[in-house]
């Protein structure tokens, strides 16, 4: 099951900045947040992870809180292009055995209005 | 540089038959995982592979299955097939021989649609 809890939808107006809240109460020390997303009928797109300390990219920053019980993806100037569904997933770090698996949960349906 | 590729991109089969699905992963990359997305759902993991063998795998049954070449590229196999396996199939390919824990990304392909009718 996943880690995650995760609003169904959300709307955002054009331009302005997107702010994609996500639950992981249960999420253990060694354990990433990683954010994707999926257009409609493409495959998933990566867009950023973080362990403790915000992250930024050129597509978006991940503010995680001091308990990291939480976290939210923001997308500073949102556009239509950015209409899809956002997933947060929580992913040990290591590799093989069970850390390799990402387990997504329904994700949020951000839908950017004109 | 070469993104996750998938052959074909759309599929019909008829229930019973078998179909096999194709992935090539990103220039680089060492490892290929498998997904399934039913409509509506997030995605489901199949199962992985690193060095030709299967390392890890979901709650998918026997009838699902898949191989890995030393070119690391990989195939899905799905024998028997059933109205429910109707869904967009997902190639993900990763980095671990020598990559950073910190730094592990899988990138998605643009998936197979599969309808069986």
């Amino acid at each position: 099951d996943a880690k995650t809890t995760q609003p169904p939808s959300m709307d955002c107006a054009e331009g302005r900045a997107a702010n994609l809240p996500c639950n992981h109460s249960t999420i253990s020390g060694n354990e990433y947040v990683y954010w994707y997303r999926q257009i409609h009928s493409q495959g998933p797109q990566y867009i950023i992870h973080g362990l403790k300390n915000n992250e930024t990219n050129e597509m978006a920053s991940l503010i995680i809180t001091e308990d990291r019980k939480s976290s939210t993806l923001i997308l500073p100037h949102a556009t239509l292009r950015d209409t899809a569904v956002y997933y947060c997933i929580v992913r040990v770090a290591g590799y093989g055995g069970a850390t390799n698996k990402l387990i997504f949960g329904t994700g949020t349906l951000l839908a950017v209005q004109p | 540089d070469a993104g996750v590729t998938q052959s074909p991109t759309h599929l019909i089969k008829t229930r019973g038959q078998q179909v096999t699905l194709r992935c090539s992963p990103k220039s680089g990359h060492d490892t290929v995982s498998w997904y399934q997305q039913a409509l509506g759902q997030g995605p489901q993991f199949i199962f992985q592979y690193y060095e030709e063998e299967e390392r890890q795998r979901g709650n998918f049954p026997d009838r699902f299955s898949g191989h890995q070449f030393p070119n690391y590229s990989s195939e899905l196999n799905v024998n028997a097939l059933l109205l429910g396996d109707s869904a967009l199939y997902l190639c993900a390919s990763s980095l671990e021989r020598g990559a950073s824990r910190s730094s592990y990304e899988q990138y998605f392909g643009p998936g197979t649609r599969l309808t069986v009718t």
